[in-house]
């Protein structure tokens, strides 16, 4: 079974520019989730999807972020314009009808 | 809003002690789940408690769910290197609405294993 996609791996952009993530979940997971992980910290919830639906986004700065799921398979997160305090780990994990997330590598993203 | 700590933050070992790291909520976690994450990985998933003390085991790996449902740990017995890692609770709240589905992140506590 082929685990949660995520490209591109590692990003670096200058602040104020734009940026976007793509994730690919485990084929039948209807649940997706993307995460930002700051060096030192747990993941931090940015928004839930159910299907092509949002579950739970209060904790996306939607100010700046955006992320869609249109067809309930891949999705994508953006962030437009990107901050310094933005510079963290991405991450998508992606659930099925039990509660284990299962994670993708992530995107590593420094902004400079 | 509720407060979970995950103690301790690092932890040095010596190859072949044990290691514990404990998650203390001050409100009742509906459950609990476990995550290890190497350094450069993501977060995998080691296990999820549900019952009142409930205990599970995985080899050399004990998890512990408190009685009241406010505490977990986990125990690794005689470490060894491969067990370098952080190590994450992951809790969800207890009778909210909205809200009660999302998964949260303890702090994490990181383990080094001298050889």
């Amino acid at each position: 079974e082929a685990g949660v996609a995520q490209s591109p791996r590692y990003k670096i952009i200058e602040k104020r520019q734009s940026v976007a993530f793509w994730c690919n979940p485990i084929s039948g997971h209807a649940t997706l989730y993307w995460y930002q992980q700051i060096l030192g910290q747990g993941p931090k919830l940015l928004i839930q999807f159910q299907n092509n639906g949002v579950v739970d986004d209060s904790q996306l700065p939607k100010d700046r972020f955006s992320a869609e799921r249109l067809k309930g398979v891949d999705s994508t997160l953006k962030i437009q314009p990107a901050k310094l305090e933005d510079s963290a780990v991405y991450l998508c994990a992606s659930s099925g009808k039990r509660d284990t997330q299962y994670f993708g590598p992530g995107t590593r993203l420094t902004v400079l | 809003g509720q407060q979970v700590m995950q103690i301790p933050q690092y932890q040095h070992v010596q190859e072949g002690e044990d290691f514990t790291t404990y998650c203390n909520s001050s409100t009742t976690l509906s459950n609990i789940q476990w995550y290890k994450q190497r350094p450069g990985g993501h977060p995998v998933f080691l296990i999820q408690l549900v019952k009142s003390g409930e205990v599970k085991k995985q080899k050399r790996l004990t998890f512990q769910f408190g009685e009241a449902k406010k505490n977990s740990s986990l125990h690794i017995t005689a470490t060894q290197t491969t067990d370098v890692g952080t190590y994450f609770c992951a809790f969800r709240r207890m009778g909210l609405r909205g809200s009660a589905r999302q998964l949260t992140f303890g702090s994490g506590t990181q383990l080094t294993v001298l050889p």
